[in-house]
């Protein structure tokens, strides 16, 4: 199975842009690459997800490197509302496949006013 | 729409006790999950539906058993309850199998055992 390297924990000051890495050296051709991320005492909620070319959404930006073995999660204006632990997650492939997701340790993100 | 929606919010359970934890979705997915989070580790799936009518064991389902009721329901029953089962219990839906799609999820269940 492929596997997702996250640093366990960052800081940020509001108002200004995060960089949330996620290294993933043994992924297959075909897998995608989504985030999630989970506020505290809530379920996690989907951010955004890519496969080969970088990604803009409301919420955030996905930046994939051209080898795929690296992918970075970037909030452009960091609020108190971001502070949550943030998920790099690989979408299993095969013929059975059930989409199901494989939750690692994630970063823990926290703001500063 | 309300989501996914999970009952009870809240439960503490004896050793040996059994009980089923209820989700719901009213988004018309056909793939639903149900997982469990320990304290400080990432969630981990118990059993999953692909759709109405099949199930099948995820990571840890040991100690679970599941029922998908109908499109929109997807239950978790403890036959009996160990204190290894303490932990979050997380139900989420997805339209499909599609690998591009989001998974939604419901806001967790407390569950202690003791």
């Amino acid at each position: 199975d492929a596997k997702t390297t996250q640093p366990n924990s960052m800081e940020s000051n509001e108002e200004e842009p995060v960089h949330l890495p996620c290294n993933h050296s043994t992924i297959s051709g075909t897998d995608y690459i989504h985030w999630y991320r989970q506020l505290p005492s809530q379920g996690p909620e989907y951010v955004i997800h890519g496969l080969t070319s970088n990604v803009n959404n409301r919420m955030a930006s996905l930046a994939i490197a051209e080898d795929r073995k690296s992918s970075t999660l970037i909030l452009h204006r960091a609020t108190l509302r971001d502070a949550a632990v943030y998920y790099c997650i690989l979408i299993q492939q095969g013929s059975s496949n059930t989409g199901k997701l494989i939750f690692g340790q994630g970063t823990t993100l926290q703001v500063k006013p | 729409n309300a989501g996914v929606t999970q009952t009870p919010k809240f439960q503490v359970l004896k050793t040996g006790q059994s009980m089923t934890l209820q989700c719901a979705q009213d988004m018309n997915h056909n793939s639903m999950y149900w997982y469990r989070q320990d304290p400080g580790m990432g969630l981990r799936l118990i059993y999953y539906s692909a759709s109405e009518g099949t199930t099948d064991k995820g990571e840890v389902p040991n100690g679970y058993n599941v029922s998908r009721l109908n499109k929109r329901e997807f239950s978790l029953r403890l036959e009996s309850a160990a204190p290894s089962q303490t932990s979050v219990y997380f139900c989420a839906s997805r339209w499909d199998l599609v690998l591009t799609l989001a998974q939604y999820f419901g806001p967790g269940t407390r569950l202690t055992v003791l």
